[in-house]
């Protein structure tokens, strides 16, 4: 079983649309639960983290973990195809990039 | 540079040639990753160097991987005998620290494909 496992999509939404992405995982231990945007071509950047259990908000972006059912979430509202891309999650033991355990990514299209 | 630089972002090699891949990370920053990400698969952790700290190596999948960096400057991936599994997109981040809260950037990657 893998630690951390993602629906690859692809996931095709109207601009405008909510859009939840998910992963579970198996490891009761993670602490940290990220989400990454990766562009085609470039390298992933960091858009969310939260610590433990609860949910986070940044904008248009909801962050939610439960531990309990070992499941974390990624709410975009209001979508844009600026946010076509690829989104990955991400969970550790500790915050240090050692020990990061990465999903396979969804495949996200918002088309206009 | 403002970001985190990876040279080259592509290259072609034959099954058996030896591959070095370079990462400048951004100045200041004292940790340095390196990660594989390969086609429908997560990133994979390869290496870890934190300041002058000797390097966390718990993810070279084989002997045929090294990595050095000297200091806080560039790092560079030494593939040896490349096999075609080894094909791949190899990421470089750093940061100022250990720790999300410190920020994490990621280069763009240079796409290693073995024939």
């Amino acid at each position: 079983q893998k630690e951390v496992e993602q629906d690859p999509g692809p996931l095709s939404v109207p601009e405008g649309a909510i859009v939840s992405l998910n992963c579970t995982y198996s490891n009761s231990a993670f602490q940290y639960f990220m989400w990454y945007r990766q562009y085609s071509r470039k390298g992933p950047e960091l858009l969310m983290y939260t610590y433990s259990s609860g949910n986070k908000e940044d904008g248009r972006f909801t962050a939610q973990v439960d531990k309990s059912s070992k499941y974390i979430s990624l709410f975009i509202r209001d979508s844009q195809p600026s946010d076509s891309a690829t989104y990955l999650c991400a969970m550790s033991l500790s915050n240090t990039g050692n020990q990061f355990y990465f999903g396979t990514g969804t495949s996200l299209t918002v088309i206009p | 540079g403002a970001g985190v630089s990876q040279s080259p972002s592509n290259k072609v090699t034959e099954k058996g040639k030896d591959v070095e891949l370079r990462c400048d990370p951004i100045s200041g920053h004292t940790a340095l990753y390196w990660y594989r990400q390969r086609l429908g698969q997560g990133l994979e952790f390869l290496i870890y160097f934190q300041g002058n700290s000797a390097p966390d190596k718990s993810g070279l999948p084989s002997d045929r991987f090294s990595a050095e960096r000297t200091g806080e400057s560039v790092s560079t991936l030494t593939i040896q005998r490349t096999q075609q599994e080894d094909s791949a997109v190899y990421l470089c981040a750093s940061s100022f620290s250990q720790g999300l809260g410190y920020g994490y950037t990621f280069g763009s990657g240079t796409r290693l494909t073995v024939v």
